[in-house]
């Protein structure tokens, strides 16, 4: 699966959007992206995934860089409850379908 | 709520010991995950299992070992407990047969404590 690199932790204020960045530059062309996130010691939350085109749903949007070496998690109204880890993953499509997760970007919104 | 229920929810047990983690996934998931998350790291993927068979292995310790039954609730076994086996334990589950890019999703993890 391809490695990516995403900021250590970020600051948001509360009612702005969140940009989360994600740099994947050795993905490989039939691999996804997902972003989950985690909130203090609770299970990984499914966010969204995406292949190549751009994706929105009720918690956030995602956008891909046409060469898919990067991607960027949107949160369009962040609130406190939106404080977590997010990790960016990207994995090959398969029988196996074990998530590697990396340290994630720890995200903070003040009010 | 994702659907997949793991219990106990905490457990405090001594070293030497030996104790069981259940699964339950989520209602016709067929492939189910085991993760640990220790403090000082992040989420380790230990063991698959697609519809009773062993699918894909992690960093799982001999000590350790999981299975999943006809009815396909799994259960994780850790025995020889030691101080650093205290962890917060994930259990995920999935389809399959889903399309591809299908989403695994999370239980809210067992607490064990070893003193």
């Amino acid at each position: 699966d391809a490695k990516t690199t995403q900021p250590t932790s970020m600051d948001c204020a509360e009612g702005r959007a969140a940009n989360l960045p994600c740099n994947h530059s050795t993905i490989s062309g039939n691999e996804y992206v997902y972003w989950y996130r985690q909130i203090h010691s609770q299970g990984p939350q499914y966010i969204i995934h995406g292949l190549k085109n751009n994706e929105t749903n009720e918690m956030a949007s995602l956008i891909i860089t046409e060469d898919r070496k990067s991607s960027t998690l949107i949160l369009p109204h962040a609130t406190l409850r939106d404080t977590a880890v997010y990790y960016c993953i990207v994995r090959v499509p398969s029988n196996d379908y074990k998530l590697s997760f990396g340290a994630g970007t720890t995200v903070t919104v003040r009010a | 709520d994702s659907g997949v229920t793991q219990t106990p929810k905490h457990l405090i047990t001594a070293t030497g010991q030996r104790v069981t983690l259940r699964c339950s996934p989520r209602s016709g998931d067929l492939s189910v995950y085991w993760y640990q998350q220790s403090l000082d790291q992040g989420l380790q993927f230990l063991i698959q299992y697609y519809n009773g068979e062993e699918r894909a292995k992690g960093n799982i310790l001999e000590r350790f070992s999981a299975q999943q039954f006809p009815d396909l609730h799994s259960e994780l076994n850790l025995s020889s407990l030691e101080l650093g086996d205290s962890a917060l334990y994930f259990c995920a589950s999935t389809d399959s047969t889903e399309l591809l890019g299908n989403t695994i999703y999370f239980g809210e993890g067992s607490w064990l404590t070893v003193v």
